[in-house]
């Protein structure tokens, strides 16, 4: 099983550069999100998504941005990139949440860890 | 937004003995789910086990077990028998009840647990 998949597993910018991290999950979630991981800090909500064609911000969007083209994809893209913006970047997914049922767990990829130097 | 506090920035225990990992969350909230994450070296994210705030009983899962007090909001991981692929860093994660929007995971700051053997 594939489960949630990111491109890729490192990558080094130069400030102002832009590149689209990628995410794809072969589960048929509806829920897919977007974390970053700084260093000795939990992870953060950047965007997410419930669905085909909807997206929203999390916590810490400013600097990004997101589509949902599909149910499996979710790229997050990062127009200008910021020495701040240096992390490892985590993408998730689930089914939506079930009031009253055993809750639906959040899936992981396995990290992008992005340097912009 | 919620707030999950790990007041142990690390710990470490002897081979085969048993630890305790605590976490604290504020809420107003009173249906929620707690979660632990353990984040490996290879950066995986990979749910240890999950709570039901509506339950009363304590999630155990194998050797991890936890001790849940809503009144305390406190959410506290034992590892029983430790075993050195326990190592790793370990998250506490807040989820709400079933609601419009994100339905994120809010997490703590992480304790790296270190097993001697």
């Amino acid at each position: 099983n594939a489960g949630v998949t990111q491109t890729p597993k490192f990558r080094i910018l130069k400030i102002g550069q832009s590149m689209t991290l990628q995410c794809t999950q072969d589960m048929n979630h509806n829920y897919m999100y977007w974390y970053r991981q700084d260093p000795g800090m939990g992870l953060k909500l950047i965007y997410y998504s419930v669905g085909a064609g909807i997206t929203d911000k999390g916590e810490v969007p400013n600097g990004y941005n997101v589509s949902r083209s599909t149910t499996e994809d979710f790229p997050l893209r990062l127009e200008l990139a910021a020495p701040s913006q240096t992390s490892v970047y985590f993408c998730a997914s689930s089914y939506p949440p079930k009031s009253g049922a055993s809750n639906q767990p959040q899936h992981f990829g396995d990290g992008t860890r992005l340097s912009i130097l | 937004a919620q707030t999950v506090t790990q007041s142990q920035p690390e710990m470490s225990v002897q081979e085969a003995e048993t630890v305790t990992l605590s976490c604290t969350y504020d809420t107003s909230e009173s249906d929620y789910y707690l979660f632990w994450y353990k984040q490996p070296p290879s950066r995986q994210m990979i749910l240890v086990i999950r709570q039901e705030a509506y339950k009363q009983q304590n999630a155990t899962e194998n050797r991890f077990s936890v001790n849940f007090q809503k009144a305390a909001k406190s959410f506290s991981l034992k590892i029983s028998d430790s075993q050195l692929g326990d190592a790793a860093m370990y998250f506490c994660a807040y989820r709400s009840a079933p609601q419009t929007g994100a339905n994120n995971l809010f997490f703590g700051t992480g304790t790296r647990l270190t097993v001697i053997p």
